[in-house]
Order: structure tokens, then sequence, then C-alpha cells
């Protein structure tokens, strides 16, 4: 079964740091690109990040840029977004979500930015 | 960026109605276009890639077309498990862009 599994959320204060993790199970991972993708309460969905399958092309949205970093272990399966500077309108649902069309999506793991 | 405009932003229908939503993309984006359903504390469903082919296990009763800038959503038959929002998504460049989503309620 093809799944994807979040890990990583949590309450962090402004200006913190989180690492989440999405970690990949019954599809060759290597060979498909990558998504995060959050949910702002009241804003639906939003693109993050992408990476290729390589890992040799990533993308971020400008709301994003220069804060967080997206990468991947294809030896792993893992594919990680390195979340810094975390404002309040970061708390959010993310998933990762395989390919770009997002055939597959993981449950979620909430990221909740507040003093 | 694309833009993605969905309209409309919610709607009311009953048990048995069909209903349409539409989704516009500022610029041509082929049919490299997928819809999604999401329901309260749960994570997106993938219902349709390349703007009209159905993922594996969909009903049939959801079907997408278009191609350009503007495409639809069709559901046939509602039934209460399909009153859920539903996003529009473009993949035809980075960056990814979703449309605003559509609220199908209960009439």
């Amino acid at each position: 079964e093809v799944q994807l599994l979040e890990s990583g959320g949590g309450l962090v204060q402004p200006g913190g740091s989180l690492r989440l993790s999405c970690a990949a199970s019954g599809f060759t991972f290597r060979n498909f690109a990558m998504n995060w993708v959050r949910l702002t309460p009241g804003k639906g969905l939003e693109w993050v990040s992408g990476i290729s399958d390589s890992g040799g092309d990533t993308y971020y949205a400008d709301s994003v840029k220069g804060r967080y970093t997206i990468s991947r272990d294809n030896s792993k399966n893992t594919m990680y977004l390195q979340m810094n500077s975390l404002r309040a309108e970061d708390t959010a649902v993310y998933y990762c979500a395989k390919d770009l069309f997002g055939d597959v999506w993981g449950k979620g793991t909430t990221v909740i930015v507040s003093s | 960026d694309i833009q993605m405009t969905q309209s409309p932003s919610s709607l009311s229908a009953s048990v048995g109605d069909r209903v349409t939503i539409t989704c516009r993309a500022s610029q041509g984006i082929s049919n490299y276009l997928a819809w999604f359903q999401q329901k309260p504390g749960k994570a997106p469903k993938s219902l349709i890639y390349a703007a009209s082919s159905l993922q594996s296990g969909v009903p049939s009763k959801f079907s997408g077309s278009g191609s350009g800038t503007d495409f639809t959503l069709t559901i046939t038959s509602l039934q209460p498990e399909d009153f859920a929002i539903y996003y529009c998504q473009q993949y035809n460049s980075y960056p990814l862009t979703f449309g605003g989503g559509t609220k199908v309620e209960l009439k």
C-alpha cells in the first residue's frame, strides 16, 4: 500500500525552528517529485515547497523562501522540511504529497507557532 | 505565478443533485489540472488528474473536463459523503497553485 507519514510538528515560539519528516512506503520513492502543502485555518490549501525526484531541484513559495529548506534522502525514502524563523502565520497542518498532482497524501502534522 | 480562481466559493445542494464547480487559470496550463476533496480533519483526497482522468478507486460520479484556462468538476447524484470542500490545483509549473476552494453544503 502506498503511504506517506508526516512527523515533527508541534508547538513552537515565534522565531523558532522545526524539522518535519515525511516517510514514504509502498512505491519507488526515488522516482517521484514530492511536495509539502499546508492547510491554514480559514485560508485553504497552500503549496509550500517541492523537490525533484533526485533532489537536485527545489522550489519554494514566496511566503517561506529563505526560511524553509526542503530536502530528501532517497536511501531512507524520506523527505524533510526544515522550518526556521517561524511566524504565527505559519501555523497550519502540513501535508506531504506525492508527485506534482498529489495522487497520494499523508495524514498531516500540525504546526502551531505561538508564544 | 499562475492564479487559480474557483467558483462558486460555496454552494448548497440536496442529496441526488448534480453540481458543477469551475476553475479558471490566469494563463494556459494545457491539461495540468488536478481536483481534490477535503473533509474536516482529513487529508485531501485526489479525485482527478490531467483535467479529466479519474484516480483509481474514485467513483465515476466524479468527472472533470477542460483544457487551457477553463476547467470543471462535475458531481452527479450527490450523496451525504460528498459534502466537503473541493479544490483545483495547477501543476503546469512551479509554484504549484490551488484554487480557493468550493464548499459543498447540504441544503
